[in-house]
């Protein structure tokens, strides 16, 4: 199971909205409702920002939303702040024997 | 509070071993499978291991299948990684994960293993 592909970095300035994509195939991200997304400020634990495609967990700022269309996850960051800089992993359940497969990992910067 | 404390990482030389721990607190362990997930220094993460709530179903990554094993303890609230025959593409910080249906919703902080002599 390959590392589903995001783009290595987007940056946007405070207050604009950013999306960072997640291409999977339609064996995990297609296939499952089960897409996921994770903060990663290196050197702490990764934080779940979004579940099952496009839920927030409470206590995750409704700045932060999920979507999904065919094989493709998407999470949108929208009023970028500061403290949204960091890094972004998507994952999706596959139902096989490795049960989750990762993104490559996006690194959001704040201009 | 959900917490997973990882320990046990540090500097072995290749062909070596350590076993990784990860204590649970402020759920109920017993009822969740969990995982082992790594991050080589400078790359993604991937998926090593799971093991079901009581034991009894066990999956690993074909990068580990045979040389580490995953374990773990209820009584004690603590998941483990055994890791064998150690070599340099080992070297990551290993995360302890939470599953919670089809999705982990937790993760430790992590800690780093070194395969270097």
């Amino acid at each position: 199971q390959s590392a589903l592909p995001q783009p290595a970095s987007v940056s946007g300035s405070p207050g604009q909205s950013i999306t960072i994509s997640c291409t999977g195939t339609s064996s995990d991200v297609g296939g499952y409702n089960y897409v996921s997304w994770y903060q990663h400020h290196p050197g702490k634990a990764p934080q779940v920002m979004i579940y099952e495609v496009s839920n927030r967990p409470s206590g995750v700022s409704n700045r932060f939303s999920g979507s999904k269309s065919g094989n493709t996850a998407s999470l949108t960051i929208s009023g970028l702040q500061a403290e949204d800089e960091a890094d972004y992993y998507c994952s999706s359940y596959t139902g096989g024997n490795t049960p989750f497969v990762f993104g490559t990992g996006t690194k959001v910067t704040v201009l | 509070e959900v917490q997973l404390v990882e320990s046990g990482g540090g500097l072995v030389q290749p062909g070596g071993s350590l076993r990784l721990s990860c204590a649970a607190s402020g759920f109920t362990f017993s009822s969740h499978l969990m995982h082992w997930v790594r991050q080589a220094p400078g790359k993604g993460l991937v998926w090593v291991s799971r093991i079901n709530s009581d034991g009894s179903t066990i999956n690993y990554a074909d990068s580990v299948q045979g040389r580490f094993t995953i374990s773990r303890d209820n009584a004690k609230n603590t998941l483990y990684l055994q890791m064998n025959s150690l070599g340099a593409e080992d070297t990551a910080v290993y995360y302890c994960v939470r599953d919670n249906g089809y999705k982990i919703d937790y993760w430790g902080q992590g800690t780093l293993v070194t395969v270097s002599s």
